[in-house]
């Protein structure tokens, strides 16, 4: 199984860079997403880690190290529209990859 | 391009009463999976199914059953409601093949009174 360990809230101001992180244990795995989801709304994708390191998209960044069960979502120059909850994601290397959702992190964007 | 279409997008119930929720996926996925959200909680994995067959279970309770059709569209019925069913109830869809990014639906938000 997974368990999904990230901040339940954190808040930061608009203009800076702020770092969410997510920690997991996995019996298998096989890529760690972060998905962006406002209130009532469907999650929408973020990014994908499969391989150690870094992958930039725009303003959002995420990194992850496999060894240390470690991933983060680094948002640069934030938007006061950024304030959502922040899901990090783990698929199971299973034949059929189910993905397994940690408890999210409600970003705060303040002036 | 198509999205994940859910039906319907709101659904009121009296406990006990059945409900069912409908999605049908992005043509050409072929997994698709229900997740369950209570206010302010994250997705909790209930179902998924993989060309038809279901491939893995989660927090589903017994009261509810899911199937995919043979056009892959996906159904997830509720018998017995009680008031903690009131969720957002979510359907996504990814081609297995692909990187595995699920799309989702808008939802389907089921209050039980």
């Amino acid at each position: 199984g997974q368990n999904i360990d990230q901040p339940t809230e954190m808040t930061a101001t608009e203009g800076a860079i702020v770092q969410i992180n997510c920690t997991y244990q996995t019996s298998g795995f096989n890529g760690l997403f972060w998905y962006q989801q406002h209130a009532g709304e469907a999650p929408t994708f973020l990014s994908y880690n499969v391989l150690d390191g870094l992958e930039e998209k725009g303003r959002f960044s995420s990194f992850l190290s496999r060894s240390k069960g470690y991933s983060y979502l680094l948002l640069k120059e934030l938007q006061m529209k950024d304030s959502a909850s922040y899901l990090c994601a783990v698929r199971d290397s299973g034949g059929y990859q189910k993905v397994t959702f940690g408890t999210g992190t409600k970003l705060q964007v303040i002036p | 391009a198509a999205g994940v279409i859910q039906s319907p997008r709101h659904l009121i119930k009296e406990k006990r009463e059945t409900a069912t929720l409908k999605c049908y996926p992005i043509p050409r996925h072929d997994t698709v999976y229900w997740y369950q959200q209570g206010p302010g909680q994250d997705p909790q994995f209930l179902i998924s199914f993989y060309e038809k067959m279901q491939s893995d279970k989660g927090s589903i309770p017994d009261r509810f059953s899911a199937q995919q059709f043979s056009d892959y569209h996906s159904e997830l019925n509720m018998s017995s409601l009680e008031l903690g069913d009131s969720a957002l109830y979510f359907c996504a869809s990814r081609l297995r093949e692909d990187t595995g990014e699920l799309f989702f639906g808008e939802g389907s938000r089921l209050t039980v009174l």
